[in-house]
């Protein structure tokens, strides 16, 4: 049983707009997140970590935390084109690996 | 910019064949990983390798062995693929656990 379930499972977006990404643990153990981006044919790359409850924003990315339910969400404002790309969330539970969830494919429309 | 180095690119082989992927990091980290990455772009860990320590992920087959020289280089080797091997795999690396992981460009193989 996977345990890290994102949401949706695709989305499309238009260009300028916002874009809501979800993820969530099932693992109570887990205590670190994690925000990957791969456009196709390309490796992952990390956008974001995120590991006390609240909020981090780097320039048009905000990622939420809330430990009590396991739940975080990556918001993109103003998306552009380039920002189209599969989004993998990944937890982390004080051991060596890392769990990846199976991604939120967005489109971000002309 | 490309720190960590994967060949081949591509290998396309046939059932029961082994097959070797290389990876090769420039950035110093102490951890190195193999991931699978399936055709519903599912990423799975394999096996991290740190300080001559190697860790495997229980659901891995015996068929695949990690083998490492140097903290620089951890190749993935497969004794005798099967179809449901076909897949990407991505070799990556970090600092130390919870740091960032920094992914290879993948090998894609493809099992007849």
């Amino acid at each position: 049983q996977q345990k890290v379930q994102q949401s949706p499972e695709s989305l499309i977006v238009p260009e300028g707009g916002m874009a809501s990404l979800n993820c969530t643990s099932s693992d109570r153990n887990v205590d670190y997140f994690w925000w990957y981006r791969q456009h196709s044919g390309k490796s992952p790359k990390m956008l974001m970590s995120i590991f006390s409850n609240g909020e981090k924003e780097e320039g048009r990315f905000t990622v939420h935390l809330n430990k009590a339910s396991l739940h975080t969400s990556l918001h993109i404002r103003d998306s552009q084109p380039s920002d189209s790309a599969l989004y993998l969330c990944a937890a982390a539970s004080g051991s060596w690996q890392l769990i990846f969830g199976s991604g939120t494919q967005l489109t971000v429309m002309p | 910019e490309t720190a960590v180095f994967q060949t081949p690119n591509y290998h396309v082989t046939q059932v029961g064949n082994e097959v070797s992927f290389n990876c090769k990091q420039t950035l110093g980290h102490d951890t190195m990983y193999w991931y699978k990455q399936d055709s519903k772009k599912l990423l799975k860990i394999m096996f991290s390798y740190n300080n001559k320590q190697l860790i495997v992920n229980e659901t891995v087959p015996r068929r695949f062995s990690p083998q490492s020289s140097d903290k620089a280089h951890l190749n993935l080797r497969i004794k005798s693929v099967e179809p449901e091997d076909s897949a990407v795999y991505l070799c990556a690396s970090s600092l130390e656990n919870y740091a960032e992981q920094f992914f290879g460009p993948g090998t894609r193989l493809t099992v007849l």
